[in-house]
């Protein structure tokens, strides 16, 4: 069974620090996805990640598929309030996704 | 343009009774999935399927019941209800992109509660 593993479990940061969450595994994955979830909500898709190395940039969130496949990390500069949510990393590329547990972020003003 | 629609989004049950979650989406995805959400858990699959006719287990089946008739509609059915199944229940579709990678598209979720 392949498992995901996200740290920290919770994150509360004051309004303009820059934070790191990770996604741990013993597998490889094919490819590696980033939601966020807000209260209420369905979670919704930031990125996906597909090659060993591989660096996104959305914005002021930085996302990066460590070489070997099994890992990833989403970094934020200047945290806002806005970005206050859960955090999933999803592994796969053939169905179904893996999901971790998540981070819950919150940036307080 | 409506995406995944999931239908009701409140609902309390009687331990022993049945129930069918309802989900329908629009974008003409062959995929499929059904997920429910415990506090700290994270998402757990319950079932998928990748066309009509064609579905599958996940990782936490037992109690669940699916079907796949049409391309767009995925129900689920609780029969015999039990507290364990009080969760937050989410139904998603996707469609590979051309990388290979399946991005999921989630309705706004089911709150169930068992009493």
């Amino acid at each position: 069974t392949q498992l995901l593993e996200q740290s920290p479990q919770f994150l509360s940061i004051q309004e303009g620090e820059n934070l790191t969450v990770y996604c741990n595994s013993s597998s490889v994955f094919s490819s590696l996805q980033w939601y966020r979830q807000e209260p209420g909500e369905g979670p919704v898709l930031l990125v996906t990640v597909v090659t060993g190395g591989e660096v996104k940039k959305l914005k002021r969130l930085t996302f990066q598929f460590g070489d070997a496949r099994k890992d990833s990390s989403l970094h934020i500069t200047a945290a806002q309030p806005g970005d206050t949510g859960l955090y999933l990393c999803a592994g796969g590329g053939n169905t179904p996704l893996v999901f971790g547990k998540g981070t819950r972020l919150s940036v307080i003003a | 343009n409506a995406g995944v629609t999931q239908t009701p989004k409140f609902r309390i049950l009687k331990i022993g009774q049945s129930m069918t979650l309802q989900c329908t989406q629009d974008m003409n995805h062959n995929y499929m999935y059904w997920y429910r959400q415990d506090p700290g858990m994270g998402l757990k699959l319950i079932y998928y399927s990748v066309g009509a006719g064609i579905t599958d287990k996940g990782e936490v089946p037992n109690g669940y019941n699916v079907s796949r008739s049409t391309t767009e509609d995925f129900p689920l059915r609780l029969e015999l209800a039990a507290p364990s199944q009080t969760s937050v229940y989410f139904c998603a579709s996707s469609s590979q992109t051309v990388s290979g990678a399946n991005v999921l598209t989630f309705g706004a979720g089911s709150r169930l509660t068992v009493l």
